[in-house]
């Protein structure tokens, strides 16, 4: 069974630039998380879907933050004009939709805002 | 929203002694609760979990222990190796179709030879 996908894996920008980030969940996981790890700290969540219904999008900042998964499948995160305090690793995740709880993380994108 | 505390921030053990992790929860319709590994450049992995019907759960050298009273639950590694090495992830959520966990910030583990 093939892992849950992310790319591009690493992004230098500087502020003020665009980034969007694109997230290849396990088939058939009907829900999808992202995520952003500040370095040495814990995942904190920041949308997640089922199917292609956001269910969560409360710890999203959207005035530049957006994500969107039109087809309940693969989903991309985007930062409109990113900041030296989006600096962080973003996680994307699914999970199976049988009723379990275990989330599976990809590799994340880990970004630099200079 | 839940609230997770993780402790300690940092663990440094001798090969072969046990490891403890503590972690606390304010959330008491929270019923899950996940154990994770991550290595540096990887993603977290689920190691062990336990869920609210259960007070121990243990597996392949690994201990969970939930108060559901006390908030608490803790994760144990017995007869550590430097392969624990690690950070580590406790986290926290509720079922009801809306399962969205709570991550503590994670403490790393050293295990010297």
């Amino acid at each position: 069974e093939a892992g849950v996908t992310q790319s591009p894996r690493y992004a230098v920008l500087q502020e003020g630039q665009a980034v969007s980030f694109w997230c290849d969940p396990i088939s058939g996981h009907d829900t999808l998380y992202w995520y952003q790890q500040p370095r040495d700290q814990g995942p904190q969540l920041l949308v997640y879907f089922r199917d292609e219904a956001v269910i969560d999008n409360s710890q999203l900042p959207s005035d530049r933050f957006s994500a969107v998964r039109p087809k309940g499948t693969n989903s991309t995160l985007k930062i409109q004009s990113a900041k030296q305090g989006d600096t962080a690793t973003y996680l994307c995740a699914s999970s199976p939709d049988w009723g379990g709880y275990e989330q599976y993380f990809g590799p994340g994108t880990r970004l630099t805002v200079l | 929203g839940e609230q997770v505390e993780q402790l300690p921030s940092i663990l440094r053990v001798q090969e072969g002694s046990s490891a403890s992790i503590n972690c606390t929860y304010e959330n008491s319709a929270s019923n899950y609760f996940p154990w994770y590994k991550q290595e540096p450049g990887e993603n977290p992995k689920l190691i062990i979990d336990i869920r609210s019907n259960m007070e121990r759960k243990q597996t392949q050298g690994l201990i969970v222990l939930l108060d559901k009273k006390a908030k608490r639950f803790s994760l144990h590694i017995t007869d550590t190796q430097p392969g624990d090495s690690a950070m580590y992830f406790c986290a926290a959520g509720a079922s009801g179709g809306n399962y969205k966990p709570t991550f503590g910030k994670g403490t790393s583990l050293v295990v010297h030879p």
